[in-house]
């Protein structure tokens, strides 16, 4: 079965910095997505990428494919307060449906 | 938001008793899933649903079965709940080539 692995597994930046979250998958990824759970609270999808190469945007937060190396990135410009949160990449099986996560990545943002 | 219903929200149930949890979506997608999320696990996929009456097991399915007499209704149910089924569960759904849409969870304590 595939296994995705999120680094790191926590995080605390100060307000304004920059970050990194990497998803890496044991197997060849068919697409990828991300999502962020706030504490207590169900997840919100933020964006899916689905081919090799593909780098997709929303307000500051980019997320990148590199399907050779089985890997998604998640870069988030300018952290703020708001982005604080779990976050979460998924998979979809062979199937093409069922999705499998990754551990999760705790972000701590200190004003 | 995705109409995506989960009941019970919070339960308090005992050891070796029943529980039935409730996913309803008026969506009219056809995917649907129920995954279990715990610290240091992330989210596990138990069962999943790709139409009414087609359902299969996940990567923790082991003390759980599902139902799903109709598209809008999927039911995770504990035949006798143990202290190791203690979890948040969340259920989810999805059309095809499609993000999968999230509920609010349910947590359930056994004790």
């Amino acid at each position: 079965s595939q296994e995705l692995e999120q680094s790191p597994q926590s995080l605390i930046v100060q307000e304004g910095k920059n970050l990194t979250i990497n998803c890496t998958s044991s197997k060849t990824l068919y697409g990828l997505y991300w999502y962020k759970q706030k504490y207590g609270e169900g997840l919100i999808f933020l964006m899916m990428l689905q081919k090799g190469g593909e780098e997709k945007s929303h307000e500051k937060i980019t997320a990148k494919l590199d399907e050779k190396k089985q890997q998604s990135s998640l870069h988030i410009t300018a952290s703020q307060p708001s982005h604080a949160g779990i976050y979460l990449c998924g998979a979809p099986g062979n199937a093409g449906n069922m999705l499998t996560f990754g551990g999760g990545t705790r972000l701590m943002v200190k004003p | 938001d995705a109409g995506i219903t989960q009941s019970p929200r919070h339960k308090v149930t005992e050891t070796g008793t029943p529980v039935t949890l409730r996913c309803h979506q008026t969506e009219n997608h056809r995917y649907m899933y129920w995954y279990r999320q715990d610290p240091g696990h992330g989210l596990r996929l138990i069962h999943y649903s790709y139409g009414v009456k087609d359902t299969d097991k996940g990567e923790v399915s082991d003390g759980y079965s599902v139902s799903r007499s109709k598209t809008e209704d999927f039911l995770l149910t504990l035949e006798s709940a143990t202290s190791s089924q203690t979890s948040v569960y969340f259920c989810a759904t999805q059309t095809q080539g499609t993000e999968a849409f999230f509920g609010q969870g349910t947590r359930l304590t056994v004790v």
